[in-house]
């Protein structure tokens, strides 16, 4: 089972920031959180990972709280493209990635 | 950089028929993953090879599905004989490393999108 709990949708008008939260609560200190994207009929895309500290990308930026038991992607000015489902994940102990059903985000103009 | 490449994109066959889907791997990448997605879920890990050998193929129902990667390379995943219920994408991965402590990505083809009337 996945050890992510994500709202199942959200919205967010075009050229304002997306904020996509996620609870990983059982989450051990070793264990990385990937956030992953989907568009329509691709497979998924890699985002951005993070331990600890706040990470940033050209992609997003990643908000990891200071008890790690939750975290926020942000995508700082989305676009009609960032529309996709969104998945936070935890590694499994074999480290391989187990998806939860994601939050649907849809950037409307 | 190559991605990684899958084929057939689609397929459309009947209950109880047969079906193989290929994978090819990023060079080098020695971890490989397939995935099943059910239309509206998050996809789900059928097995996953560490070069030739199989790391986890717990979720992989073994009376239909198989899989291999012989010379730990390409791969195939093959059902037989297919239920309705297999009608899904099947997405293939690939990592450079394996292992809880590996942080490196993971990268994913476009899929094979299979139907089972």
């Amino acid at each position: 089972d996945a050890k992510t709990t994500q709202p199942p949708s959200m919205d967010c008008a075009e050229g304002r920031a997306a904020n996509l939260p996620c609870n990983h609560s059982t989450i051990s200190g070793n264990e990385y959180v990937y956030w992953y994207r989907q568009i329509h009929s691709q497979g998924p895309q890699y985002i951005i990972h993070g331990l600890k500290n706040n990470e940033t990308n050209e992609m997003a930026s990643l908000i990891i709280t200071e008890d790690r038991k939750s975290s926020t992607l942000i995508l700082p000015h989305a676009t009609l493209r960032d529309t996709a489902v969104y998945y936070c994940i935890v590694k499994g102990s074999q480290g391989n990635l187990i998806f939860g059903k994601g939050t649907k985000l849809s950037v409307k103009p | 950089e190559a991605g990684v490449a899958q084929s057939p994109r689609y397929k459309i066959i009947e209950k109880r028929q047969s079906v193989a889907f290929w994978c090819n791997p990023i060079s080098g990448h020695a971890t490989l993953y397939w995935y099943q997605q059910i239309l509206g879920q998050g996809p789900k890990l059928l097995i996953q090879f560490q070069n030739n050998g199989v790391v986890d193929d717990s979720q992989l129902p073994k009376d239909r599905f198989s899989a291999e990667r012989l010379k730990g390379v390409d791969s195939t995943l093959k059902i037989q004989p297919a239920k309705l219920e297999d009608s899904a994408v099947y997405l293939c991965a690939s990592s450079l490393k394996q292992g809880p402590l590996n942080t490196g990505e993971l990268f994913f083809g476009e899929g094979s999108r299979l139907t089972v009337l």
